[in-house]
């Protein structure tokens, strides 16, 4: 059962364009929501993490949004550049020590 | 800070032989170590959580004879992949959480294992 739903599957933008990646969860005792971002051959690399008790946390170029009515989470990237070019996957897990749920990955590829 | 290193990179091996992969936290102990295995372009899959000094949980379907896992210290987990063929070739991941942090859900990856079963 796929707990979250990460999409678009892959994605092309422009540089300097700002690609939005969503994900979507159903376990309402989710409160940690991560974003890592991985190169080919390479292990994921923690971007940005939000909490439910802010709707909106940026860090660099990287912004994430929290809808937690919604049970929807985004990940902005401002002025994308083709450095940028990688997976991306959003996660959540309940407070403790429990597991990341991953969602499928988003490829962005950022052309000049 | 908050580094995760494997050992090996990449390793080939024959079919029926083991391999151990090493996973190590660098600059922070760590309470829990997840292991997972990633086909290509495809996300990651949850195979054990692993706490210092206890036994590992294993995720359904994953078959714990085969997979062996030991986590002796804070900083040390190691996958053993016992007998191992070729629908074993796969990418293998580990992650680990840092007591110190702030937040405890904070994981943090190593850069992977390639591991190709001839």
């Amino acid at each position: 059962q796929q707990q979250v739903k990460q999409s678009p599957q892959s994605l092309i933008v422009q540089k300097g364009g700002i690609p939005i990646i969503n994900c979507a969860y159903e376990n309402t005792a989710f409160d940690y929501f991560p974003w890592y971002q991985q190169f080919p051959g390479k292990g994921p690399a923690l971007l940005i993490a939000i909490r439910p008790d802010v709707s909106e946390k940026k860090e660099g170029r990287f912004t994430i949004s929290f809808n937690k009515s919604a049970k929807q989470f985004s990940l902005h990237i401002m002025d994308s550049q083709p450095g940028d070019s990688a997976t991306y996957f959003c996660a959540a897990s309940i407070a403790g020590n429990t597991p990341l749920v991953f969602g499928k990955g988003t490829r962005l590829s950022v052309i000049a | 800070g908050a580094v995760v290193s494997q050992h090996p990179s990449w390793v080939i091996c024959k079919s029926g032989t083991s391999v151990k992969i090493e996973c190590r936290s660098l600059d922070f102990q760590a309470t829990t170590m997840f292991w997972y295995r990633q086909f290509p372009k495809q996300s990651l899959m949850l195979m054990a959580t692993s706490n210092e000094g206890s036994k590992a949980t294993y995720e359904q379907g994953v078959e714990k004879d085969k997979f062996l896992i030991n986590h002796a210290s804070l900083t040390l987990s190691t996958l053993t992949v016992t007998s191992a063929h070729p629908e074993d070739s796969s990418f293998y991941i580990c992650s680990a959480r840092d007591r110190r942090s702030g937040s405890t859900d904070t994981q943090y990856f190593g850069p992977g294992t390639r591991l190709t079963v001839l």
